[in-house]
């Protein structure tokens, strides 16, 4: 079945720690995105990526680290600088040009910092 | 920057009967697409509808409709015969079809509506 597979879905952290959480798609889309959710926040943006190789900071990118070597795959990074990591992270995908507009989503990653 | 709002942190409903959630933007283009998203407790995002400015008829699908009211930047949902598998966090989000240094493809969320759904 083509879709959005995020893993893991459950996390736990140590202060202080570099943590990656993975999100590949199998749907050929070119775009995909990392957001950020905490309660009563909504969805927030970290980081999306439109093409391989290239990827744009979101409203909240402070603290965390993306790639995009495959169209397949865009891993988020939350490194220590970031303050406050406790939060549940999704990440989507969705076609461009001619697309419309419809974001996927995966089931969410739910980190938690000890 | 467009802005989304959804005024009602939470709502119930009495199953079978029907629901409005309320949900304003503010943007100063004439095209872009509104979306609602139900978010349950699984988290799993889950497209409800969407809508394209550019048509005027409200788009619906099965026993969800929106109220999509451009000049007042206005995009309800309205869901009828309410289920208790509907209750959830509902979401209504908005995209630009321009592309400001890549923007494009991009959806801005209001903070959510909780809904309930009463037995």
């Amino acid at each position: 079945d083509g879709g959005i597979t995020q893993s893991p879905k459950y996390l736990f952290r140590k202060e202080g720690q570099n943590v990656t959480l993975s999100c590949e798609q199998n749907l050929n889309h070119d775009a995909m995105y990392w957001y950020r959710q905490d309660p009563g926040q909504g969805l927030r943006l970290i980081y999306y990526s439109q093409i391989v190789n290239d990827f744009q900071k979101g409203d909240i990118a402070e603290g965390y680290s993306v790639s995009r070597e495959k169209k397949e795959s865009f891993p988020l990074t939350v490194t220590s600088a970031q303050k406050n990591p406790t939060a549940f992270y999704l990440c989507a995908s969705s076609l461009l040009a001619g697309a419309n507009g419809e974001l996927f989503f995966g089931e969410g990653s739910r980190l938690t910092v000890l | 920057a467009q802005t989304v709002t959804q005024s009602q942190p939470e709502m119930s409903v009495q199953e079978a009967e029907t629901v409005t959630l309320s949900c304003t933007y503010d943007t100063s283009e004439s095209d872009y697409y509104l979306f609602w998203y139900k978010q349950p407790p699984s988290r799993q995002m889950i497209l409800v509808i969407r809508q394209e400015a550019y048509k005027q008829q409200n788009a619906t699908e099965n026993r969800f409709s929106v109220n999509f009211q451009k000049a007042a930047k206005s995009f309800s949902l309205k869901i009828s015969d309410s289920q208790l598998g509907d209750a959830a966090m509902y979401f209504c989000a908005y995209r630009s079809v321009m592309n400001y240094g890549g923007s494009q493809g991009n959806l801005i969320f209001g903070k959510g509506t909780k809904l309930s759904v009463k037995p």
